[in-house]
């Protein structure tokens, strides 16, 4: 049962313009959400997070939204550029610091 | 100079045998996780190490162990190698609950693992 859902695989946006992500959760007892950047044969990167009390979180050109009573949240990137096309992955952290992934969305950014 | 290192990059072995992936971190984080990624591009935790002791251990066959001999290691040793072990497993650390930003992991390279 996946608790976290990346229901796009991929994404393909113009240099320039904006890329927006999007993750579902259903777990309510989440209380910390991060993106992260992955590229082929290297480990995933911190992008980005947000708490659960908060709904928006901005670190230059990457914006985290959080809607809680959706349970969905979404990473926007203004403006996309080329550098940026990677598998993105939402994770949802629980008990433990458990992170639960989600399976990943493909960017491309077109030149 | 890297964060956490992963050893070896690849590993190609036969079916049955024992290996083992070793993961170290330079970060001063006091835990250390280790998660697999499947054929299905899922991430999932195995195993969760805090100053050496085992807070975290989902539902893994008991071939697979982990050893931390101390806080910036954390090994991972697998018996018995079976064609569904064949994964990319990725080591991560992260702060300890007392030092903040504890939500934010960091992960090393990966090990790809392929059972023949």
């Amino acid at each position: 049962d996946q608790q976290v859902k990346q229901n796009s695989p991929s994404l393909s946006v113009q240099e320039g313009r904006i890329s927006i992500l999007n993750c579902d959760y259903t777990n309510s007892m989440f209380d910390y959400f991060l993106w992260y950047k992955k590229y082929p044969a290297e480990g995933p990167t911190f992008l980005i997070s947000i708490s659960s009390i908060k709904d928006k979180n901005e670190d230059g050109r990457f914006t985290v939204f959080l809607n809680k009573s959706a349970k969905h949240l979404s990473l926007h990137i203004v403006p996309s550029q080329p550098g940026d096309s990677a598998v993105y992955f939402c994770a949802a952290r629980e008990y433990g610091n458990k992170l639960v992934f989600g399976a990943g969305t493909i960017l491309r950014v077109k030149s | 100079d890297t964060a956490v290192s992963q050893t070896p990059k690849y590993l190609v072995t036969q079916m049955g045998n024992d290996k083992s992936i070793k993961c170290e971190q330079n970060l001063g984080h006091d835990t250390m996780y280790w998660y697999k990624q499947d054929s299905k591009k899922f991430l999932k935790i195995m195993f969760s190490y805090n100053n050496k002791e085992l807070i975290i251990n989902e539902t893994v066959p008991n071939r697979f162990s982990p050893k931390s001999p101390d806080k910036a290691h954390l090994n991972l040793h697998i018996n018995s190698l079976e064609l569904g072990d064949s994964a990319v497993y990725f080591c991560a650390s992260s702060p300890g609950p007392d030092r903040g930003r504890q939500e934010t992991q960091y992960f090393g390279p990966g090990t790809r693992l392929l059972v023949l």
